[in-house]
Order: structure tokens, then sequence, then C-alpha cells
């Protein structure tokens, strides 16, 4: 089973600012945590990906709580573009065997 | 982008017919992965390869098999193809390398497969 839970789908008006949630209670020490987003008849594509720091770059920001239990996707201003299936994921950082399950995501429809 | 190239990318077969989806990465990566994306079910990993001749079972890996013989190349075998297994097939590389959860997972462009 995929180890974070999101919201199945959110919408947001074009132009403003996008919050995606993503819990992952059981997350460990080593574990980072990533973002990738899907367009329609596209493969996923990566967003970000933090540990334990917030982190910045040109698609988007990542917020990560204190205690590494939850994170936010923030997207600053939301164009039709940015329509898609954005998933979170954990990544164990230290094991050989890294198995990498995705969970049904979150399916942001932006309002034009 | 990273050079993943899935191959064949469309195909239409028939029920019994057995199936082999080819994934071709140039990245030199390590890590090779194969999901099954769904109406419904988002991505669900079938089976994955942490190196030549290593690979693993996934959350649905019944009725699939594979191969990895060298780091490029992860099959994907379908022995006898049922039209539950109608579907679009992702493949997936990521590096390794210290601290490696941090490392990026590219995706390729994916395969849809009808079984009738």
């Amino acid at each position: 089973d995929a180890k974070t839970t999101q919201p199945n789908s959110m919408e947001s008006n074009e132009e403003e600012p996008v919050h995606l949630p993503c819990n992952h209670s059981t997350i460990s020490g080593t574990d980072y945590i990533h973002w990738y987003r899907q367009l329609p008849s596209q493969g996923p594509e990566y967003v970000i990906h933090g540990l334990t720091s917030n982190v910045n770059n040109r698609m988007a920001s990542l917020a990560i709580a204190e205690d590494r239990k939850s994170s936010t996707l923030i997207l600053h201003r939301a164009t039709l573009r940015d329509a898609a299936v954005y998933y979170c994921i954990l990544r164990e950082g230290m094991n050989r065997d890294d198995k990498i399950i995705f969970g049904k995501g979150t399916r942001l429809h932006i309002l034009p | 982008d990273a050079g993943i190239t899935q191959s064949p990318r469309h195909k239409v077969t028939e029920t019994g017919t057995p199936v082999t989806l080819r994934c071709h990465q140039t990245e030199n990566h390590r890590y090779m992965y194969w999901y099954r994306q769904d109406p419904g079910h988002g991505l669900r990993l079938i089976h994955y390869s942490y190196g030549v001749k290593d690979t693993d079972k996934g959350e649905v890996s019944d009725g699939y098999s594979v191969s990895r013989s060298k780091t490029e190349d992860f099959l994907l075998t379908l022995e006898s193809a049922t039209s539950s297994q109608t579907s679009v097939y992702f493949c997936a590389i990521s590096a390794e390398g210290g601290g490696f959860g941090g490392n990026t997972i590219y995706f390729g462009e994916g395969s849809w497969l009808t079984v009738v």
C-alpha cells in the first residue's frame, strides 16, 4: 500500500496559488518526499523532492512539516497547463531494494 | 529528457497470446520499474529491478514476468494475455548512489496495450 494519503481531487482558479497536501504519518528518518505530476496521456514527470527542509525550484515549492508527517506542494500561480494528477511518494534512502509505490494522487482542476 | 524508450507504444493483441513490452534506457541507471495505470487506480507497481538479474514483485505481479539480462533493458512479459491486462504500461528508471532516495525517477511515454 502507498505510504501517503492525498485528496482525490482539488480545484483552483487560474493565476492563484495552489496548495496540495500530502500526509505521510509513517515516514521514517531516511525517507525522501517526492512529488510527480502526470499530464493527460503522458508519463509522470518530476516536480520536486525534499528530506527535511523546505525546497524551491522553478516549478514549485515544497513545504515539509516540522515532524515530517505531512507536506504541501505549492504552485505559486496556477496556469491551465498545471491541470494534472499530482503524486506524493516516499523514497526510502538506504535500502538496496528500492520499491516505489504510488497512490492514486490528487487530480488538480484549474478553472479559467 | 532521460533516455527511456518503450516499445511497442501501441499494441492490440488477442486473449491467450504472449506479449512482451520492452523498456530501454541509455542512462545506465540501476533501478528499473514497470507500472500499469487504469482509470481509478493510479499507478500500480508490477515488477521492479535493482540490478541485472535482480528483480522482485510489486503490487500487481500476477500474470506478469520480467527479465533483465543487461543494464539497459527491462522486459515485461504477459505469458497469456487476458482482457484484464488491457492497460497503459509505464516504465521508469532511477539512479543509485549515496542517499539515493533523493534521486529523480524518470518515466517513459507509456505503452498502450489492448487485449481483445
